[in-house]
C-alpha cells in the first residue's frame, strides 16, 4: 500500500528564514503529488501539486517543491518565512486503488513562526 | 464561483445521538469523497462516491457510518450513535472526474463534530 510520510511533526522557524518541510512517499509507479495548508479551524488549500514534468513545482504564497525521484521525496520549501505561514502542511499522494481515485495522506507537519 | 460548501461548520451531539454532514461540490462536479481527521492526525479516506453510486467505501467503519449523493441535493454523511471517538474533522472533496490519477479534488472546508 501506498504511504506518505512527513517526519517532522513541529517545525519553529523564525520569520524571515528559510523553510524546508519533508515529505517521502512510497508508490510503485509516477507519483501524483501535492501540498495542503490547513490554518487551525479551516479546510485545506492546495498549495501546489506535481504530475509530471519539470521536478521543480511553484504554487501559490511563495512556496516550491521539488520532486526527486531517486529519494522518494517532495519536500516543500520556502526562502523567506512570514508570520501567516504559521498552519499545518499536509503532503499527499494520489493513488488508483481498486480502480477509484483518491489521496493519501501524511500526518502533517505544524509550522510554527517566531516573530 | 463557490468551492465546496459543508454544513454545519461546527456540530455538537450527545453519545447515542446521529449526527449528519452535509456536503455540496463544486459546479460542475459530480465526484465526492469523505475524509476525516482525528486530532494531531493526517486525513483519512473514508468514501467515495457519484451521483446515486457508492463507488469505494473501504474507508468507511463497517458499523453506524453510511453515506449518500443523491440525484438531487448535497452529499450526506450519516452517523448513528455516536460515540466519542467519532469526534473530529469531516471534510469533503469533489472533483469533476473520479477516474485519472492526476485529477485534483477540491476540498470543503469542513464539518467539526464534537461529541460530549
Amino acid at each position: 500500500a501506498q504511504s506518505v510520510t512527513q517526519p517532522d511533526i513541529h517545525i519553529t522557524v523564525s520569520e524571515g528564514a528559510s523553510l524546508e518541510l519533508r515529505c517521502n512517499y512510497s508508490y510503485g509507479a509516477t507519483p501524483y503529488l501535492f501540498w495542503y495548508v490547513q490554518s487551525p479551524g479551516q479546510g485545506l488549500q492546495l498549495l501546489l501539486k506535481y504530475f509530471s514534468g519539470d521536478t521543480l513545482v511553484q504554487g501559490i504564497k511563495g512556496f516550491e517543491a521539488e520532486f526527486k525521484r531517486s529519494q522518494s521525496s517532495f519536500n516543500l520549501r520556502k526562502p523567506s518565512v512570514h508570520w501567516s505561514d504559521a498552519a499545518e502542511y499536509f503532503c499527499a499522494v494520489g493513488e488508483i486503488s481498486s480502480g477509484t481515485y483518491k489521496y493519501i495522506f501524511g500526518t502533517g507537519t505544524r509550522l510554527k513562526v517566531l516573530a | 464561483n463557490a468551492g465546496v460548501m459543508q454544513n454545519p461548520r461546527h456540530l455538537v451531539r450527545r453519545r447515542g445521538q446521529e449526527a449528519r454532514l452535509r456536503c455540496s461540490p463544486m459546479k460542475g462536479h459530480s465526484h465526492v469523497y469523505w475524509y476525516r481527521q482525528l486530532p494531531e492526525e493526517g486525513l483519512k479516506f473514508m468514501v467515495y462516491l457519484q451521483k446515486e453510486n457508492i463507488i469505494d467505501e473501504s474507508g468507511m467503519p463497517k458499523e453506524r457510518f453510511s453515506a449518500e449523493f443523491p440525484k438531487e441535493g448535497p452529499s450526506i454523511l450519516r452517523i448513528q450513535q455516536v460515540v466519542r471517538g467519532d469526534s473530529a474533522a469531516y471534510f469533503c472533496a469533489s472533483s469533476p472526474s473520479g477516474q485519472g490519477a492526476g485529477n485534483t479534488i477540491y476540498f470543503g472546508e469542513g464539518s467539526w463534530l464534537t461529541v460530549v
